[in-house]
């Protein structure tokens, strides 16, 4: 696709259950990125990949949270055991470029309701 | 010493009139400063970057200005337009840095 795609773009759900949110970056974009948004706020790094590896994991909220990545390229946000303040908007960026040359190219995010 | 600082939190500005946003950083080796748009329901994107080795940089109606001693740069929007209406972050990184460190944002409304 042209650009950063997302699914599911709504996700409700109820507390304690496991979700997967989805990325396909750009094809050949080797930087990929997870980030939370809450509601009119701003934007929580959760995570980087450079290819298929994660070199900082720092911003990911607690063990609840994980993420892989797999042939370079899509990316899979992995939320067990999910709580309310989980609700948020979770966002894919992409970059081609590694290092601040790099314009980062978000998806529209996966909006996670928990009730 | 890794914040970027962003104000206002929001801001109202009539059509055709100029909006001023305004952000500081604290670590002198961030050297790449970029703003980013981002309308309701769609992700962030990129508007215009800047280098400290210029002191404004100019696209359209979107211009930055840069202070280096002062370790500020702000968006100025000209000729404000309802389309404008969105928010607006803030952010910085340094040479090799693959993070952007970001502002907190600004709600900009331009009224008809």
């Amino acid at each position: 696709g042209a650009g950063v795609s997302q699914s599911p773009s709504n996700k409700v759900t109820e507390k304690g259950k496991d979700v997967e949110l989805r990325c396909d970056p750009i094809s050949g974009h080797t930087a990929l990125y997870w980030y939370r948004q809450s509601l009119g706020q701003g934007l929580e790094f959760l995570i980087y990949f450079q290819g298929n590896s994660a070199p900082d994991k720092s911003g990911l909220p607690s063990d609840r949270f994980s993420a892989e990545r797999t042939g370079g390229s899509v990316s899979t946000l992995t939320i067990q055991r999910t709580q309310q303040e989980d609700s948020a908007v979770y966002l894919c960026a992409s970059s081609l470029l590694v290092g601040n040359t790099g314009e980062l190219f978000f998806g529209e995010g996966s909006r996670l309701t928990v009730l | 010493q890794q914040q970027v600082k962003q104000s206002p939190q929001s801001l109202i500005v009539q059509k055709g009139g100029i909006s001023i946003i305004n952000c500081a950083y604290e670590n002198t080796a961030f050297d790449y400063f970029p703003w980013y748009q981002q309308f309701p329901g769609k992700g962030p994107a990129l508007l215009i970057a800047i280098r400290p080795d210029v002191s404004e940089k100019k696209e359209g109606r979107f211009t930055i200005s840069f202070n280096k001693s002062a370790k500020q740069f702000s968006l100025h929007i000209m000729d404000s337009q309802p389309g404008d209406s969105a928010t607006y972050f803030c952010a910085a990184t340094g040479r090799s840095n693959y993070q952007l460190i970001w502002g907190a944002g600004t709600k900009l409304i331009i009224k008809p």
